[in-house]
């Protein structure tokens, strides 16, 4: 059973600070990771993809990649109030274009 | 250029009775996930169509099927409703990369929509 796990939180953050999510998975056969942000009630946004080993920067978010250590991050830089939402970690497995969601963990930036 | 597109916004049904959920992809993409997203709970894959075949499914009943028309658009069917079955239905779609590789799936979801079953 492949599967993406995330802390769920609430992960509360001052305003101005690195948030710092994490999300482990069981397949080493694992090819591209996806972020996503959900705000409540709303559909899934992309913030983020990484495919390679190491580090993808785009602007305050930087994603990284571990496939030996099995884990994905996404840090946040000079986090918002806006920033506040549920980050959802996907993993594309090996044979499958389905993806593998993780529960999601809720980030609190407190102004 | 349009998004995907999903209709109704919200359903509200009673216990034994059938929904029909609609999507549209992005024009160009002809692949389409549909994903269940419970209160509280992640998304749980469903479905996936391309080219109009059913490709894959998640770990769920029979009662749940879909289809997908020539044009990519989808429908999925919720038979013999459940309480249970109270949820946020997300569809995705994306285009599938013949010789990009997998790694270029990137999907794109849908505002959802919400099904209430009383």
């Amino acid at each position: 059973q492949k599967e993406v796990e995330q802390n769920s939180g609430p992960l509360s953050v001052p305003e101005g600070a690195i948030a710092s999510l994490n999300c482990t998975y069981s397949d080493r056969g694992s090819q591209s990771f996806f972020w996503y942000r959900q705000y409540s009630g709303k559909s899934p946004e992309l913030i983020m993809s990484i495919y390679s080993n190491g580090d993808k920067e785009d602007g305050r978010f930087t994603a990284q990649l571990n496939k030996a250590s099995q884990y994905v991050s996404l840090l946040i830089r000079d986090s918002q109030p806006s920033d506040s939402a549920t980050y959802l970690c996907a993993g594309s497995f090996s044979g499958t274009y389905k993806y593998i969601f993780g529960t999601g963990t809720r980030l609190k930036v407190l102004a | 250029e349009a998004g995907v597109t999903q209709s109704p916004t919200h359903l509200i049904k009673t216990r034994g009775q059938q929904a029909t959920l609609r999507c549209s992809p992005i024009s160009g993409h002809t692949s389409v996930y549909w994903y269940q997203q419970a209160l509280g709970l992640g998304l749980q894959f469903l479905l996936w169509y391309d080219e109009g075949e059913e490709r894959n499914r998640g770990n769920f009943p029979p009662r749940f099927s879909g289809r997908q028309f020539p044009n990519y658009s989808s429908e999925l069917n919720v038979n013999a409703l459940e309480l249970e079955d109270s949820a946020l239905y997300l569809c995705a779609s994306s285009f599938l990369p013949s010789t990009s590789g997998l790694a270029k799936n990137i999907q794109y979801f849908g505002a959802g929509t919400r099904l209430s079953v009383l």
